[in-house]
């Protein structure tokens, strides 16, 4: 069980375009989904928290008009990075808690590995 | 400010038994949780700890001391899909996790 899903799992795009990241929960309902990116050799920096109906809460230095994220429902959040630049490529990882008193218990995606050419 | 570190790197051999170190000074505290990544992959969860001691599951341990902002993961009967990266990472008060750099251990034979 509690198992998320992330589509796509890789990306190539051209400078200027715009790309959508989903991720999905699909054994459980997900209150919380949390966006991260991780740069080779780095750790995980958390992106935004966002919650089923309610706008993303964005952390400090996260553009909030470039990495636009929607959770409309209890088993999918996506994350768009618009006009995406070279410097936006990184590996792209959701998770998903099912409660917002437990997101201790956070399940991460495979990832998507975005390259912006 | 929130300051979570951990070694960069650390080699064992097969069979052995390595300790991986995280020590923290966060804002807030609301446990702290261990997770294994394997490169290209994403993370998953091994361990969370949220009161002083010692919890076992298996080949993996860990341990906090909330006096001292420390934690540590112990791996047993060390085996080579053992090699990740193992990151430690702080909830804070307004449930989010902060992750350390994480620690990149080579199991060699």
């Amino acid at each position: 069980g509690a198992v998320v899903s992330q589509h796509p799992s890789w990306v190539i795009c051209k400078s200027g375009t715009s790309v959508k990241i989903e991720c999905r929960s699909l054994d459980f309902q997900a209150t919380t989904m949390f966006w991260y990116r991780q740069f080779p050799k780095q750790s995980l920096m958390l992106m935004a928290t966002s919650n089923e109906g309610s706008k993303a809460t964005y952390e400090q230095g996260v553009e909030k008009d470039k990495f636009l994220i929607n959770h409309a429902s209890l088993t999918l959040s996506t994350l768009t990075v618009t006009s995406a630049h070279p410097e936006d490529s990184s590996f792209y990882i959701c998770s998903a808690s099912p409660s917002r008193e437990y997101v201790d218990t956070q399940y991460f995606g495979p990832g998507t590995r975005l390259t912006v050419l | 400010g929130q300051n979570i570190d951990q070694p960069t790197e650390m080699t064992a051999t097969e069979g052995a038994i390595v300790q991986i170190n995280c020590t923290y000074q966060t804002s807030g505290f609301n446990g702290l949780s261990w997770y294994q990544q394997h490169a290209g992959e994403a993370p998953t969860f091994l361990s969370y700890n949220v009161l002083d001691g010692l919890e076992e599951k298996g080949r993996f341990s860990s341990f906090l001391s909330r006096s001292k902002g420390y934690s540590y993961l112990l791996l047993k009967e060390l085996q080579m899909k053992d090699s990740a990266s193992y990151l430690c990472a702080v909830r804070d008060l307004a449930d989010k996790l902060i992750f350390g750099t994480g620690t990149r251990l080579q199991v060699f034979p």
